[in-house]
C-alpha cells in the first residue's frame, strides 16, 4: 500500500546548494507531477510527465529540472537553491481515463527550507 | 488572469448548513474538473470529479459544472466540523489533458 513515496520528507539547504527530490509510485500510473505549495497559494505545477519518456513545463518551472527515470520514478532537481524555493513540494501520479485525466494520488510532501 | 480562480475565504458556515464553494477557469478546452480537500499539514485528497455538464452527487457532496460559463462548484450539505479544511479546485488544460492546474484554494470553517 505504498502509493506515492517521496524522499526526503524534510531538508534544509543553504543558498546555492543543489539537491534532488525523489518520487516513486507503485500504481503503474502513466502520468507524474511535481507541485509546490506556499501559504495561501494553493498548488502550483512545476513540471509534469504525461508518460514515460516525456516531460513538460508547468506554471513555475524556473530553477528546477526533472527526470522521468522510468515509469515508476520522477525526480525534481534544484541546481542552485534560492530562498524563494522554500516550500512544501508534492509529487503526484495519475492514470488516464480515455480523454480525461483521472484522480491525482499525492505523496506526503517534502518540506524544503533554503537559508 | 489565473487559469483557475477561487475565493480564498475563509468561508464560515454553521454546522448543518450548506457550504457552497465556487471555481472559475479560463481554458474553454478543459475536460476534467476536480475538487480536493486538504487538511492542515496533510496531502490533498480527492472529493469529487466531474467531466460532463450538470450535477454529480456523492453522499453529502454535489459537484456542478457549467462549461458555457466556465464554472465549477461544490456543495456540501449538512456541513460537519470535520468538513473544516481547504478545498482546492483543479482543472486540466486543452493543450494537454494531463496538465492539471489548481486554484489557490478556499478555506472552509464549520462553526458548531
Amino acid at each position: 500500500n505504498a502509493g506515492v513515496t517521496q524522499t526526503p520528507k524534510f531538508q534544509v539547504l543553504k543558498t546555492g546548494q543543489s539537491m534532488t527530490l525523489q518520487c516513486a509510485q507503485d500504481m503503474n500510473h502513466n502520468s507524474m507531477y511535481w507541485y509546490r505549495q506556499d501559504p495561501g497559494m494553493g498548488l502550483r505545477l512545476i513540471y509534469y510527465s504525461a508518460s514515460e519518456g516525456t516531460t513538460d513545463k508547468g506554471e513555475v518551472p524556473n530553477g528546477y529540472n526533472v527526470s522521468r527515470l522510468n515509469k515508476r520514478e520522477f525526480s525534481l532537481r534544484l541546481e542552485s537553491a534560492a530562498p524563494s524555493q522554500t516550500s512544501v513540494y508534492f509529487c503526484a501520479s495519475s492514470v488516464r481515463e480515455g480523454v480525461n485525466t483521472g484522480e491525482l494520488f499525492f505523496g506526503e510532501g517534502s518540506r524544503l527550507t533554503v537559508l | 488572469q489565473k487559469e483557475v480562480e477561487q475565493n480564498s475565504g475563509p468561508l464560515s458556515v454553521p454546522e448543518g448548513a450548506i457550504a457552497s464553494l465556487n471555481c472559475t477557469y479560463s481554458d474553454r478546452g478543459s475536460q476534467s474538473f476536480f475538487w480536493y480537500r486538504q487538511y492542515s499539514g496533510k496531502s490533498p485528497e480527492l472529493i469529487m470529479f466531474i467531466y460532463s455538464n450538470g450535477d454529480k452527487e456523492d453522499g453529502r457532496f454535489t459537484a456542478q459544472l457549467n462549461k458555457a460559463s466556465q464554472y465549477v462548484s461544490l456543495l456540501i450539505r449538512d456541513s460537519q466540523p470535520s468538513d473544516s479544511a481547504t478545498y482546492l479546485c483543479a482543472v486540466n488544460g486543452r493543450s494537454s489533458a494531463s496538465k492539471i492546474i489548481f486554484g489557490s484554494g478556499t478555506r472552509l470553517s464549520i462553526r458548531p
